[in-house]
C-alpha cells in the first residue's frame, strides 16, 4: 500500500539556520501531498500542500515541491525561528484518507 | 481554519472499564470524521472513517467491537474504547472534513492521551 517516510528526528537548529526535512513516498496513483505541523499542546494544522507533480506549496516561509521523479516532498525553510519548534508530519492523500509519516521533531534554539 | 474540539485531552482509567472520547466540529458540519491512533515517535495510524448517519468503516486490524465509533450528528463523533487494557494506552486523534470531495481539507482535534492502568 501507499506509504510515507520522513527523516528521523529530533532535529536541533540554531535560530536563522536553514531547514530541510526529507520526505519520500510510495504510491500507486498520483496522490496529493501535505505537510502538517503540530505545535506543543495543539492539534495538527495543515502547513502546506501540493496536488500534482512540480507544484510548490508554500506557507509561513516554508516550501515543498512535489517531485514525481524522485517521489519526494522535502520541506524547506531558509531561516527558522524559535517559534517553528514543533513536530512536522508529511502525508499523502489516498481516496480522501491521509497516510502520515512518523513525524519529525524540530527544536530551534535562540 | 475551522475548529475541531476533542474531549477529554487526557484520561486515566482502570483495566476493564470503558472510555468515551468526543470529537466536535465547532463551526462547520462534518460530513466525515476520521479517528487515528498514535504511538510514541510513530506516525498517526488511521483506525476508522465515519460518515454522518452511517456505520464506520474500520481499517484492517482494528477491532470494531473494541473501538466503537458513533457519528450521530454532523458536529459530533464519539470513540468508545471498551474493556480497556494497558495495551490500549495511546494518543487518539480525530479529524473532521466538511465537504464530500476527497481533497477537502480535514481539520484536527488536539488529541486525547489515554492511559489504562
Amino acid at each position: 500500500g501507499d506509504s510515507v517516510t520522513q527523516m528521523e528526528g529530533p532535529v536541533t537548529l540554531s535560530e536563522e539556520a536553514f531547514l530541510t526535512i526529507n520526505c519520500t513516498y510510495t504510491a500507486t496513483g498520483y496522490p496529493s501531498l501535505f505537510w502538517y505541523v503540530q505545535y506543543p499542546g495543539e492539534g495538527l494544522q495543515l502547513l502546506l500542500k501540493a496536488t500534482k507533480a512540480d507544484d510548490k506549496g508554500s506557507n509561513k516561509g516554508f516550501e515543498a515541491t512535489y517531485r514525481k521523479e524522485t517521489t519526494s516532498f522535502h520541506l524547506e525553510k531558509g531561516s527558522v525561528q524559535v517559534s517553528d519548534s514543533a513536530v512536522y508530519f508529511c502525508a499523502l492523500s489516498e481516496e480522501g484518507k491521509l497516510i502520515f509519516g512518523q513525524g519529525t521533531e524540530l527544536s530551534v534554539k535562540p | 481554519g475551522a475548529v475541531v474540539s476533542q474531549h477529554p485531552s487526557w484520561v486515566i482509567c482502570k483495566s476493564g472499564t470503558s472510555v468515551k472520547i468526543e470529537c466536535r466540529s465547532l463551526d462547520f458540519q462534518a460530513t466525515t470524521m476520521f479517528w487515528y491512533r498514535q504511538f510514541p515517535k510513530q506516525s498517526l495510524m488511521l483506525m476508522a472513517t465515519s460518515n454522518e448517519g452511517s456505520k464506520a468503516t474500520y481499517e484492517q486490524g482494528v477491532e470494531k467491537d473494541k473501538f466503537l465509533i458513533n457519528h450521530a450528528s454532523l458536529t459530533l463523533s464519539t470513540l468508545t474504547v471498551t474493556s480497556a487494557h494497558p495495551e490500549d494506552s495511546s494518543f487518539y486523534i480525530c479529524s473532521a472534513r466538511g465537504g464530500r470531495g476527497v481533497d477537502t481539507e480535514a481539520f484536527f482535534g488536539q488529541g486525547t492521551r489515554l492511559t489504562v492502568v
